[in-house]
């Protein structure tokens, strides 16, 4: 079976521009989220989906912050304009219905924002 | 609150026996996680306990868990190079989990 799809693996981009990152969860899967981590901060939780439908975005950090997942199968993270603090790394994980708790992780996408 | 802690480095031998620890907040955690982290990959879960178990061993790997002292480990037998690696404990909170800072093993052969 695929595991969690994330793409692009690793996004270079210039402070203000618009950033795309993008999620294909484990087929089947019914909750999806995406988290953060950096050195400073660790992993933090940003956003959850459960059936499609964000349940909690209280870990977005702020407007500039934006998620969707307009069907099972894909979720973006969208962030604009972009700066240099949000440069870290962003997972997305997705979990087995009913059981929310046993995520399992994509590979990341490594962003630095200039 | 909601706080998960590690000890952040533990350094062993190749073949030794290798201890994570962690301690959590939440005793209504219904189930406690380890999650492994190699370079530039993602967390990987290599094991978890429910929260009425003291104890469960999966090859290599023994967790105990401690309610009272709201204490997990993780114990790695025989210690291999390619356990070197991030491991991260997390707790679950109606639906959340809530990730330690992560405990960096270093195996040294």
């Amino acid at each position: 079976d695929a595991g969690v799809i994330q793409s692009p693996r690793h996004e270079v981009t210039e402070m203000g521009q618009e950033v795309t990152l993008r999620c294909k969860p484990i087929s089947g899967h019914d909750y999806l989220f995406w988290y953060r981590q950096t050195m400073m901060r660790g992993l933090e939780l940003l956003i959850y989906f459960n059936n499609n439908v964000p349940i909690d975005d209280s870990g977005m950090p702020e407007d500039r912050f934006s998620a969707k997942m307009p069907n099972a199968s894909f979720s973006t993270l969208k962030i604009q304009p972009s700066e240099p603090r949000d440069s870290a790394v962003y997972f997305c994980a997705s979990s087995f219905p009913g059981v929310v708790d046993t995520q399992y992780f994509g590979p990341g996408t490594r962003l630095t924002v200039l | 609150g909601e706080d998960v802690e590690q000890s952040l480095f533990l350094s062993v031998r190749e073949g030794d026996s290798s201890v994570i620890n962690c301690t959590y907040t939440d005793s209504s955690s219904t189930y406690l996680y380890w999650y492994k982290q190699e370079p530039g990959a993602g967390l990987q879960l290599l094991t978890y306990i429910f929260s009425n178990m003291d104890m469960k061993q999966d090859q290599r790997l023994t967790v105990l868990l401690n309610k009272k002292d709201k204490h997990l480990s993780l114990r790695i037998a025989d210690t291999q190079t390619g356990d070197s690696a991030i491991y991260f404990c997390a707790e679950s909170i109606r639906g959340k989990l809530i990730f330690g800072q992560g405990t960096e093993l270093s195996v040294k052969p």
